[in-house]
């Protein structure tokens, strides 16, 4: 069974920085791209940030570009973000994922059960 | 950035069918997939690629893709299908690429 347990979150003040981990289980995980994908309190659902199986491509929305990094260590099944310089608008449930593929379209076929951030002084 | 535009809510009597748009720009021509998050939950993918089910999602959901719309059904309604569902697709054009619809909220009577 496909598991994903993330950690990490809680209350930081803006400017600050925080570190969240995701530990998989149940998969190969260097076979798979890996996504954090974030919710606003009451609002919808945002990428935020993915990795290739091998770790050699990244990519980022443009709100987190310069402030957070995502990494992966295969030997240890886990997956990171690293985020600093956090704003109030960073406040959100993340989440990480696997990302699922067929033929020229991605998707997300597995979520942890999320970890809250909360940005505030 | 490419945008997909979802109702906000949707209600439905158990036993009835539901249907929940997602629309966006010739989203016909690309592939699409549908998540449902219940409250206080994780998402979960109930469809992919338009229209295939991952094992374990009842056959009672289903997905169609064409021209502006895709279209996801679920057929005989039951109370635990009372969730917010998003669609989503994978634009290499758009920035960013993971776009997701702005969510509808299903209310079963």
């Amino acid at each position: 069974e496909v598991q994903l347990v993330e950690s990490g979150g809680g209350l930081v003040q803006p400017g600050g920085s925080l570190r969240l981990s995701c530990a998989a289980s149940g998969f190969t995980f260097s076979s798979y791209w890996m996504s954090w994908v974030r919710q606003a309190p009451g609002k919808g659902l945002e990428w935020v940030a993915n990795i290739k199986e091998d770790g050699s491509e990244k990519y980022y929305v443009d709100s987190v570009k310069g402030r957070f990094t995502i990494s992966r260590d295969n030997a240890k099944n886990s997956l990171y973000l690293q985020m600093n310089s956090l704003r109030a608008e960073d406040t959100a449930v993340y989440y990480c994922a696997r990302v699922g593929q067929q033929l020229e379209t991605f998707y997300f076929q597995h979520w942890g059960q999320g970890t809250l951030v909360t940005v505030s002084s | 950035s490419y945008v997909l535009t979802q109702p906000p809510s949707v209600s439905v009597a158990p036993g009835k069918t539901a249907r929940i748009t997602c629309g966006g720009n010739n989203i016909g021509s690309k592939s699409v997939h549908w998540y449902q998050q219940k409250p206080g939950q994780a998402p979960v993918l109930v469809i992919y690629y338009d229209s295939d089910r991952p094992s374990g999602i009842p056959e009672r959901f289903s997905g169609s893709n064409s021209g502006n719309t895709a279209t996801l059904t679920i057929s005989r309604v039951e109370a635990g299908d009372e969730a917010d569902y998003y669609c989503q697709v994978w634009d290499s054009s758009s920035d960013p690429n993971y776009v997701f619809g702005t969510g509808t909220k299903v209310t079963v009577l």
